[in-house]
């Protein structure tokens, strides 16, 4: 069960797109269409941003969005916004019928 | 509106047990699998339980497999998670998930559990 990588910091300006990825292996990412991605703000619980690889739950803003191309799933955030500025957690079925979540990404917007 | 109230936490020396709470509403609890997820203190999210909603399937991570044990009681909406033998590594915010499918869709704020003597 070792946890699915993400880079631990990416940065970006006002109204900028970014690309957070999240590499795991055939027995998780890779093989199922079961990756999430959560908002994690300072002090809060996360919250679900992107189900199923790239399916918005409603109330998120379609900025949003998700993807994925073998082993690695992306989350993309476009038009960055102060308010996006939060940690960022992607998470997978696995073969095991177990879950894993990546080590988490702390978005910064300058 | 879903509601998930964790309870139970608090701090409990090295080897000892501690039992944590989700109390939900706002849904049909029996219908959805439930999860509790960890986070130690400055660190990522970590997954530590899952139980299907028929109560026939109970999966774990490696690190807490045969100290902790994840139940459900559909007649009062309640979610538990029993921990044995506690380390200082089990030390984390526990939060309770409402799975909505392979995915995480509500959670609870979270309870602070320390283990230290």
């Amino acid at each position: 069960q070792s946890a699915l990588t993400q880079p631990a910091s990416v940065s970006g300006s006002p109204g900028q797109s970014i690309t957070i990825s999240c590499t795991g292996t055939s027995s998780d990412v890779g093989g199922y269409n079961f990756v999430s991605w959560y908002q994690q703000h300072p002090g809060k619980a996360p919250q679900l941003m992107i189900y199923d690889v790239s399916n918005r739950p409603s109330g998120v803003s379609n900025r949003f969005s998700g993807s994925k191309s073998g082993n690695t799933a992306s989350l993309t955030i476009s038009g960055l916004q102060a308010e996006d500025e939060a940690d960022y957690y992607c998470s997978s079925y696995t073969s095991s019928s177990t879950r894993v979540f990546g080590g988490g990404t702390k978005l910064s917007v300058l | 509106e879903v509601q998930l109230l964790e309870s139970g936490g608090g701090l409990v020396q090295p080897g000892g047990s501690l039992r944590l709470s989700c109390a939900a509403s706002g849904f049909t609890f029996s219908s959805y699998a439930m999860s509790w997820v960890r986070q130690a203190p400055s660190k990522g999210l970590e997954w530590v339980s899952s139980v299907s909603a028929g109560v026939s399937g109970a999966y774990y991570a490696d690190s807490v497999k045969g100290r902790f044990t994840i139940s459900r009681d559909n007649s009062k909406n309640t979610l538990y998670l029993q921990m044995n033998s506690l380390r200082a590594e089990d030390t984390a915010v526990y939060y309770c998930a409402k799975m909505g499918g392979s995915y995480y869709d509500s959670w609870g704020q979270g309870t602070l559990v320390t283990v230290s003597s």
